[in-house]
């Protein structure tokens, strides 16, 4: 059981929009900055956003995050079949004194 | 460029303790705010945080796994070694060390991952 909830699955057609929620609490997501990863299959997660709405360089601005509260969205518009993968969102928990990751997301663009 | 790279062994018995070298480039392990962490991944499972050291010797453990990890830094060598004690068959995962700014509070670069299997 992950401490941060994240849907098993979502999916959507082509050029479509998606939201992946990721919901925690106050001692975590609420008061800690949250990251988002994607995990294409066969290779090593990689940063898509930082600090709850960040991209490093180089990830396309069809990737966003918002924060509200204790919960985070990665928003993924324009969708590509290349987007087929699983996502986690990351943070670090102060009462647990550890990061903690969401049970991942995986996207199937239909 | 920042990169990491696993090491160890593939095959490990239980009971057996666990050794994983991550070796870097690009950055120092004693420049302030840097640090470099484990995280694992089961076979279809989630991403599972193991531990994390800072430049100013500062170590993290994962609450549930803090009695079996130890983690220990190389600065003058760019590595980073994890051990493992008392392997059981549900410790096969796929290993990965990443580096991480403190300030930032991400893991922003990640090595490619070592298949470690806990086998008889």
């Amino acid at each position: 059981q992950s401490v941060l909830t994240q849907p098993p699955s979502v999916s959507a057609a082509p050029g479509q929009k998606v939201t992946i929620s990721c919901s925690g609490s106050t001692s975590n997501i609420g008061n800690n900055y949250v990251s988002w990863y994607q995990r294409l299959p066969g290779t090593a997660p990689k940063l898509l956003i930082y600090k709850d709405n960040n991209r490093p360089s180089g990830i396309p601005d069809r990737f966003s995050g918002s924060k509200s509260g204790t919960s985070v969205t990665l928003g993924i518009t324009g969708l590509q079949t290349g987007d087929e993968a699983d996502y986690y969102c990351g943070t670090w928990d102060s009462s647990l004194s550890a990061v903690v990751f969401g049970g991942g997301t995986k996207l199937t663009v239909l | 460029q920042i990169t990491l790279k696993e090491s160890g062994p593939t095959l490990v018995k239980p009971t057996q303790t666990l050794t994983l070298t991550c070796t870097f480039s690009g950055f120092s392990l004693s420049t302030s705010g840097v640090g470099v962490g484990w995280i694992r991944q089961p076979p279809g499972k989630a991403l599972e945080w193991l531990a994390l050291i800072y430049w100013n010797d500062d170590k993290r453990y994962s609450p549930s796994l803090e009695s079996r990890l130890t983690i220990t830094k190389d600065t003058s060598k760019n590595q980073v070694v994890l051990t493992m004690a008392n392997l059981d068959p549900v410790d096969t995962a796929t290993y990965y060390c990443a580096h991480r700014v403190r300030q930032l509070g991400t893991f922003d670069y990640w090595g490619q991952g070592t298949l470690v299997t806990v086998s008889s």
